[in-house]
């Protein structure tokens, strides 16, 4: 499978813990996205990478959340100290840079915090 | 700041009838991106707009754009079950895409 991968798929866990998501975009794009997706909501956009480069963080990217892309390839996101509205799913997608081309995205990791 | 939306949010169609879902953003961008989601799926690429007046078809679904009237349109012809999803436009602004707020579709006999 050479689409885009994301793990876990579900996780759930406790107000206060910490959770890290891992993304593995198609391996010739260099950009890759992240985004969070709430019940009967389009997808809000966090963050991205090209390269290795975080270029933009939207301002729904509180300092509880943090995001790598260490060698250019894969990438991480993680959540401090978890609260009940960081529910979501969390949507990561990859593209090439320089030619306007759709984004293509992972299935996604399901988050609930309890 | 772009906004994006879509128009219904939610359609009844019945199998065989026409439809159009409408897609408005404010902020010019020659770019727009339709996806489709079934429910706890991800998204799934349909059609990829690039400028003025594009159109793009794929089997029952047409998609076009305007981007004078900042307007997508979604047509769908003789609507099937199998095209019950939700879907989104996306502006794209050259460094990420602005979602719509989707529009949940359901397919009826």
């Amino acid at each position: 499978d050479t689409g885009v991968s994301q793990n876990p798929r579900h996780k759930i866990t406790k107000r206060g813990q910490n959770v890290t998501f891992r993304c593995d975009p198609i391996s010739e794009h260099n950009r890759l996205y992240w985004y969070r997706q709430t019940l009967g909501q389009g997808p809000e956009f966090l963050t991205y990478f090209q390269n290795e480069a975080q270029l933009e963080k939207s301002r729904l990217l509180s300092d509880r959340f943090s995001a790598e892309r260490p060698k250019g390839s894969f990438s991480t996101l993680e959540i401090q100290r978890t609260e009940q509205g960081d529910s979501a799913m969390y949507l990561c997608a990859s593209s090439l840079v320089g030619t306007p081309t759709e984004a293509f995205f992972g299935q996604g990791t399901r988050l609930t915090v309890v | 700041e772009l906004k994006v939306e879509q128009n219904p949010l939610f359609l009844s169609m019945q199998e065989g009838k026409n439809y159009t879902i409408y897609c408005n953003y404010s902020t010019t961008s020659d770019r727009l991106y339709w996806y489709r989601q079934d429910p706890g799926k991800s998204l799934e690429s349909l059609f990829v707009l690039l400028s003025n007046g594009a159109v793009k078809q794929e089997g029952r679904l047409m998609a076009s754009l305007d981007t004078k009237a900042r307007l997508s349109t979604l047509h769908i012809t003789a609507a099937v079950h199998d095209l019950s999803a939700t879907y989104f436009c996306a502006v794209d602004l050259g460094s990420k895409l602005t979602f719509g707020t989707g529009t949940r579709l359901q397919v009826t006999l």
